[in-house]
């Protein structure tokens, strides 16, 4: 399977605002919906946006996603101590071996 | 909605397991399911997938031909079977339900897999 690419890190400090990018390709992204997810060691992963750009009712309205070509965003607005956490796209795959695939996943520090 | 995976284990290298999610709180037979892992110090890799009758299913390069996705919607219950199994399949196997694209929104606690001699 291919490969989507993130960051591997970020931070900023509370009540700012962080982008975090999703890179793929035109056989994943540029053809599919993309997901994300907030994850803690320990805990399952919790889906925060399904189909590209809608949040599950638990999820806050400060997190919301798009897509443009063969990028995903995922934007998180007044950043709260609480964001501290992993964070993985997630979409399918339809190249030579489909399947899903997952980015690297991005560290957000909240400073 | 509850998912609950068993049958992790140490086992040594070369050898086999089987893993199992209980579904609970759904009609299970409508779901596709999926099977998702997390290496330590790592991400989450994507594993198996499969329909929700069971007649297709999908796998990563890295397990295809040693790992098999099956169900038994009677049963409310999803398998992986792992054979031949390598020291990097050491992790916390989750199962989630749903299409990856479209969000995989219920997932288990997970269950840990250790492989090693």
């Amino acid at each position: 399977q291919s490969v989507l690419t993130q960051p591997p890190s970020m931070s900023a400090a509370p009540g700012q605002k962080v982008t975090i990018s999703c890179s793929g390709s035109p056989s994943n992204i540029g053809k599919n919906l993309v997901s994300w997810y907030q994850h803690l060691p320990g805990t399952a992963p919790k889906l925060l946006i399904y189909e590209t750009n809608k949040r599950p009712s638990a999820t806050p309205d400060r997190f919301s996603g798009s897509k443009s070509g063969t990028s995903a965003t995922l934007d998180i607005t007044d950043l709260q101590p609480g964001d501290e956490a992993d964070y993985y796209c997630g979409t399918w795959d339809n190249g030579l071996s489909p399947g899903g695939i997952f980015g690297g996943g991005t560290k957000l520090t909240v400073l | 909605v509850q998912l609950v995976e068993s049958g992790g284990g140490l086992v040594q290298p070369g050898g086999s397991l089987r893993l199992a999610c209980v579904a609970s709180g759904f009609t299970f037979s409508d779901y596709e399911m999926n099977w998702v892992r997390q290496v330590p110090g790592k991400g989450l890799e994507w594993v198996s997938y499969i329909r929700s009758a069971g007649d297709k299913t999908y796998s990563a390069d890295s397990v295809k031909g040693r790992f098999t996705v099956s169900r038994d919607n009677a049963k409310n219950s999803l398998f992986l079977e792992m054979d031949s199994l390598r020291a990097e399949d050491t992790g916390l196997y989750y199962c989630a339900r749903g299409d990856i694209a479209y969000g995989l929104k219920y997932w288990g606690r997970g269950t840990l897999v250790t492989v090693a001699s």
